[in-house]
């Protein structure tokens, strides 16, 4: 079965400091993935994607991520954390494309709770 | 640019009356889709739509759930009757595309069912 894992419910960061928010996915072939933050009372927003190309995926806010296919994971990054970046995470992936076998369907990790303290 | 634009964001009622929940998407995108969120089973597809028409409702969880999208300004999730096992926060979001574009959520609607 297709599924994503964020096996942190919560990380815990000081400001400043860098940040991993991991994600590891379990789908064939060649996936899109996705990272999305969640703010209080308020929707998922993209950050980032990854389709082809540089395994390393700079996006909004100065977070990034690196593409990992051997260990099939999409761990977010950013080198020095802000109080503001406190938020709930979600990776997402959908399956590659393959005729009209696949949906084209995001599925989403169960996500991860980022606190960032001063 | 709007974005998504969902009415009510809050809304509570008593169990057994009806609920209708509402979605203006980006202008522009094909991709309309309904999610719920609750604390126990995270982000849930309940359906999708591509260009006004349903193409995939196998997560709308029962009978009671139905969900229209009459033109590409607008679509509803209509919830009769209500039982309080709906609470949750049901998104909307559009896309331009479905695979590789990324999705673009309201603020939600905090649905209440005592």
């Amino acid at each position: 079965a297709q599924s994503v894992a964020q096996p942190e419910d919560q990380v815990n960061v000081a400001e400043g400091n860098p940040l991993t928010v991991k994600c590891t996915y379990s789908v064939s072939g060649n996936p899109y993935l996705f990272w999305y933050v969640q703010y209080p009372n308020r929707g998922l927003q993209f950050l980032l994607k990854y389709i082809t190309g540089d395994n390393l995926v700079k996006g909004s806010y100065g977070f990034e991520a690196e593409f990992n296919k051997s260990q099939t994971s999409f761990h977010l990054k950013k080198p020095s954390a802000l109080v503001s970046d406190s938020a709930l995470y979600f990776c997402a992936v959908t399956p590659p494309r393959r005729g009209s076998s696949n949906t084209g369907k995001l599925i989403f990790g169960q996500g991860t709770t980022l606190q960032v303290k001063p | 640019d709007a974005g998504v634009i969902q009415s009510p964001r809050h809304e509570v009622t008593e169990m057994g009356q009806e609920v209708t929940l509402r979605c203006k998407p980006i202008s522009g995108h094909d991709y309309l889709f309904w999610y719920r969120q609750t604390m126990m089973r995270g982000l849930e597809l309940l359906i999708y739509f591509n260009n006004n028409v349903p193409i995939d409702d196998s997560g709308m969880p029962e009978d009671r759930f139905s969900a229209k999208m009459p033109n590409a300004s607008f679509s509803t999730l209509k919830i009769q009757p209500s039982e309080p096992r709906d609470s949750a926060v049901y998104f909307c979001a559009s896309s331009s595309g479905l695979w590789g574009s990324p999705l673009h959520f309201g603020n939600g609607t905090r649905l209440t069912v005592t």
